[in-house]
Formats: structure tokens, sequence, C-alpha cells
């Protein structure tokens, strides 16, 4: 079983439906929690990072976290084609440390407009 | 202002050849890492470093040397290179004590 486990899609939605992307973790040590986008031929962006359980809002952005079910999850609302990209969790046990990050595989999301 | 940039973006190269990534960044991280993206897109750390200090060495053969002039600058140097090494490699950076990690544009390394 990996460590993080990530639907790769494509998952495609009509422009300004809300989104839900999420990763399932099986290592109770990842208590530190990101949401990155990547677009194609370009480097992972940060879009959120939260540690705690609940949820975390910036903008169009929501991040959710349940550790107790090892589960988290982003919302997109509002969705622009500009979102089409790859959403990567990643997660880690330290805080801090210079510990690297695990990662899923990505979903692929496609906003048609 | 680029924040972490690496050189060069693209790397094509003959099996067998030595080859080097040079990854800077201006946020005044003390923390810089190397990932490796394979063709699934499956993101990886290989190395990280703390004040020039190599903190973790991931199971990543030892054809594969890091090295870090100063805080600012994480090479990554490939002897003999390999089919298998074609990837994109991905610089990031942090602070020691954060966890969130700052990300290059990428090199895509092809071995034929």
């Amino acid at each position: 079983q990996k460590e993080v486990e990530q639907d790769p899609g494509p998952l495609s939605v009509p422009e300004g439906a809300i989104v839900s992307l999420n990763c399932t973790y099986s290592n109770s040590a990842f208590q530190y929690f990101m949401w990155y986008r990547q677009y194609s031929r370009k480097g992972p962006e940060l879009l959120m990072y939260t540690y705690s359980s609940g949820n975390k809002e910036d903008g169009r952005f929501t991040a959710q976290v349940d550790k107790s079910s090892k589960y988290i999850s982003l919302f997109i609302r509002d969705s622009q084609p500009s979102d089409s990209a790859t959403y990567l969790c990643a997660m880690t046990s330290s805080g801090g440390g210079a510990d690297g990050l695990t990662f899923g595989k990505g979903t692929h999301l496609i906003i048609q407009p | 202002d680029t924040a972490v940039s690496q050189t060069p973006k693209y790397l094509v190269t003959q099996m067998g050849n030595d080859k080097s990534i040079k990854c800077e960044q201006n946020l005044g991280h003390d923390t810089m890492y190397w990932y490796k993206q394979d063709s699934k897109k499956f993101l990886k750390i290989m190395f990280s470093y703390n004040n020039k200090e190599l903190i973790i060495n991931e199971t990543v053969p030892n054809r594969f040397s890091p090295k870090s002039p100063d805080k600012a600058h994480l090479n990554l140097h490939i002897n003999s290179l390999e089919l298998g090494d074609s990837a994109v490699y991905f610089c990031a950076s942090s602070f020691r004590d954060r966890d969130s990690q700052y990300f290059g544009p990428g090199t895509r390394l092809t071995v034929l």
C-alpha cells in the first residue's frame, strides 16, 4: 500500500462548478499537509498549508483535514478554466527538520469553459 | 526576481556521460532539496541540505552527488548517466522550521 493515495483522474468539470480533490494516507505520523498546483511543464506551486484537523480557507480554495480518517481534501469554488492543472497533495511528519515531502501522484483537473 | 531558479531547463545527453544541474534560491531559506519526477509524474525526495549540511539522502544511486557551496545554492552532479535517469528534476527550498517548500521550474533530463 502506498503511503499517499490520490486518484489521478482526469477529473473534468464545467466552469463554475465546485471541485473536490482528495487524498488518503496510511502513515499516522503525517501531521502537516499541503496542496500544490502544477501546470504542464512547470514546477509545483504551493496553494495551501495546514497542520490541524478542520478547514482552512483562502479565497476560492478550502483545505480540509481529517486526521482520524487519514483523509484530506481541497475544494475549489467557482472553478475557472485557469484552474486546469494537476493538483498534488503533500505531507510530512515534521514541524520543520528539513524532511522531504511525501506526495500523492496528483489529480489532473480539467475545467471546461 | 525569480525565487527558485534552475539551469539548464532542458538537458539531452548520451548514456555514460556526466552532467550537472544548478539551483539557486533568493528567498533567504536555509534548506534546499532535490526531487525527481518520473514519467508517471510521481514526485519523490532525493536529498535535502540545511546550511550546506546533508540531512536526507534517500535511496539514490551514488552516481548522484549533491553539493551545496552555500545556503543559496544546491547543485546536482550525475555520473555515468543511464536511461532510467531520464526525468524532471526539481529543486526546492524552505526554512528548516517550516514545512512549506517552494519549487523551481524543473530541469527536464533526457538520456539517449
